[in-house]
C-alpha cells in the first residue's frame, strides 16, 4: 500500500556535509516535490520536478539541489548542509488532477 | 508570485462551534484546489479537493469547502468541530499556469476545547 517512500525518517548530519534524501514513488506520476515544514511556516517548496530531468526552482531552492534520473524518483540533496537546513523535509507525487501523496518524512538535524 | 494564502494562523474553538478556514490564491488558469490536514505527530491527509464541476465539494469527516472564482477563494467549513478535529490544517493550489506547481499556504493550527 505505500506510495511514496523516503529514505530515511531521522537523519543527524554535520555542518558542511554533503546530504542525500532520497525519494521514490510507486504511482507512475509525472510531477515530483520536495517541500520543508517548519513550524509556523507551513510547507515551503524547494524544487519540483514535472519529468525526467526536469525541474524547477520553488520558494527557497537555495543551498538545495534535486536530481531526477528516473521517473520514479526524485532526490534532494543539500550541498554543504548548515544549521538552518534543519527541518523536516517532505517529498510528494502528484498527476494533474489528483491528489498528492507524501512520504513519511525526513526529520533532518544538522549540528 | 503566484502564492496561497491562509489568514488565520491559530484558532481556537470549543466543541460544537462552528469552523471556518479561510483560503486566497493567486494564481490565473484552470486551477485545482485541496485541503490537507495534520494530526498532531502524523501526516498529511487529504480532506476533500476540487478539480472541476459543482463549486461546493464535501470531504471526509464533515468537512466540506466552497470554490469561489470570482474571489479566489476556497475556505473550509465545518458546522460543528469536535476534540478529535484538533490539527493543523493546509491548503494547496496548483496551476497549469504554474506549470502545475502544488502550493501551500501558511497553515492554520486549529484546537478544539472539549
Amino acid at each position: 500500500d505505500v506510495k511514496v517512500t523516503q529514505s530515511s525518517r531521522y537523519l543527524v548530519k554535520r555542518t558542511g556535509e554533503k546530504v542525500f534524501l532520497e525519494c521514490v514513488q510507486d504511482m507512475d506520476h509525472e510531477n515530483m516535490f520536495w517541500y520543508r515544514q517548519d513550524p509556523g511556516l507551513g510547507l515551503r517548496l524547494i524544487y519540483f520536478s514535472y519529468d525526467v530531468k526536469m525541474k524547477e526552482k520553488g520558494d527557497i531552492p537555495e543551498g538545495y539541489s534535486v536530481s531526477r534520473e528516473k521517473k520514479e524518483r526524485f532526490s534532494l540533496i543539500l550541498e554543504s548542509a548548515s544549521t538552518n537546513q534543519t527541518s523536516m523535509y517532505l517529498c510528494a507525487s502528484d498527476a494533474w488532477a489528483t491528489e498528492a501523496f507524501f512520504g513519511q518524512g525526513t526529520r533532518l538535524t544538522v549540528v | 508570485a503566484q502564492s496561497v494564502s491562509q489568514h488565520n494562523h491559530h484558532v481556537i474553538l470549543s466543541e460544537a462551534a462552528s469552523l471556518e478556514l479561510g483560503c486566497n490564491y493567486s494564481y490565473g488558469g484552470t486551477v485545482n484546489l485541496f485541503w490537507y490536514v495534520q494530526y498532531p505527530g502524523q501526516h498529511l491527509q487529504l480532506l476533500l479537493k476540487y478539480f472541476s464541476g459543482d463549486p461546493l465539494v464535501k470531504g471526509i469527516k464533515g468537512f466540506e469547502a466552497e470554490f469561489i472564482k470570482s474571489k479566489f477563494s476556497f475556505n473550509l467549513r465545518k458546522p460543528s468541530v469536535q476534540w478529535s478535529d484538533t490539527a493543523e490544517y493546509f491548503c494547496a493550489v496548483s496551476s497549469n499556469n504554474a506549470g502545475n506547481m502544488l502550493t501551500f499556504g501558511g497553515g492554520t493550527r486549529l484546537m478544539v476545547k472539549p
